[in-house]
């Protein structure tokens, strides 16, 4: 079982809907969570960052965290074209080794205009 | 240098050269990691580093090792690289109460 999980998508989306998108991941002592876009052929950029259970709003996007499910989702509302890229769930954890910062594979969101 | 900056921007590689890929942060930041992304596979963790002088290894380490003698240097190395090895590699640094990891510019390397 893969640490962070995605769904690969592509996740098609009409103009304005909204965008749902789920990760799910393997550890329990998993401490903080990300939420990354990356355009193509570009470096990842933050969008979300969320740390304890409920829901965070910025802007357009709402990252929920479930820690008793292990789950962790993004939700992009009035989706626009540009909002086209591929979205990176991240997850670290602090073990023996040390903290680790480990990604899912992402999900691709194709908005539709 | 301002934030991340990986060398070189990309590379092809005869099978069965050395190589390192550099990476240098000028934040002062302690955690350091390399990624390799492939199609549909994500960022998978190579190799890590929470502060100088120690390095931990990722889900995908075999083929490579790091060093981190001082904080702002992370280098990759590819003892002799093999065509699996085809990627595009991303080194990240992190504050130690930060939210964002810093991500270089990638360094897409292809092994022919």
């Amino acid at each position: 079982q893969k640490e962070v999980e995605q769904n690969s998508g592509p996740l098609s989306v009409p103009e304005g809907a909204i965008a749902s998108l789920n990760c799910t991941y393997s550890d329990r002592v998993s401490q903080s969570f990300f939420w990354y876009r990356q355009y193509s052929g570009k470096s990842p950029e933050l969008i979300m960052s969320i740390y304890s259970n409920g829901d965070k709003e910025d802007g357009r996007f709402t990252a929920q965290l479930n820690k008793a499910s292990q789950y962790v989702s993004l939700l992009i509302r009035d989706s626009q074209p540009s909002d086209s890229a591929t979205y990176l769930c991240a997850v670290t954890s602090i073990k023996a080794a040390g903290n680790k910062l480990t990604f899912g594979g992402g999900t691709r969101v194709l908005v539709k205009p | 240098i301002a934030g991340i900056t990986q060398a070189p921007t990309s590379q092809i590689l005869a099978a069965g050269r050395r190589m390192t890929l550099r990476c240098t942060q000028d934040m002062r930041h302690n955690a350091m990691y390399w990624y390799r992304q492939d199609l549909g596979l994500g960022l998978r963790l190579i190799h890590y580093s929470n502060t100088a002088g120690t390095t931990g290894k990722g889900e995908v380490p075999d083929g490579y090792s790091v060093s981190r003698a001082n904080t702002d240097d992370f280098p990759l190395t590819l003892a002799s690289a093999v065509p699996s090895q085809t990627s595009v590699y991303f080194c990240a640094s992190r504050p130690d109460r930060g939210n964002e990891a810093f991500f270089g510019q990638g360094t897409r390397l292809t092994v022919v």
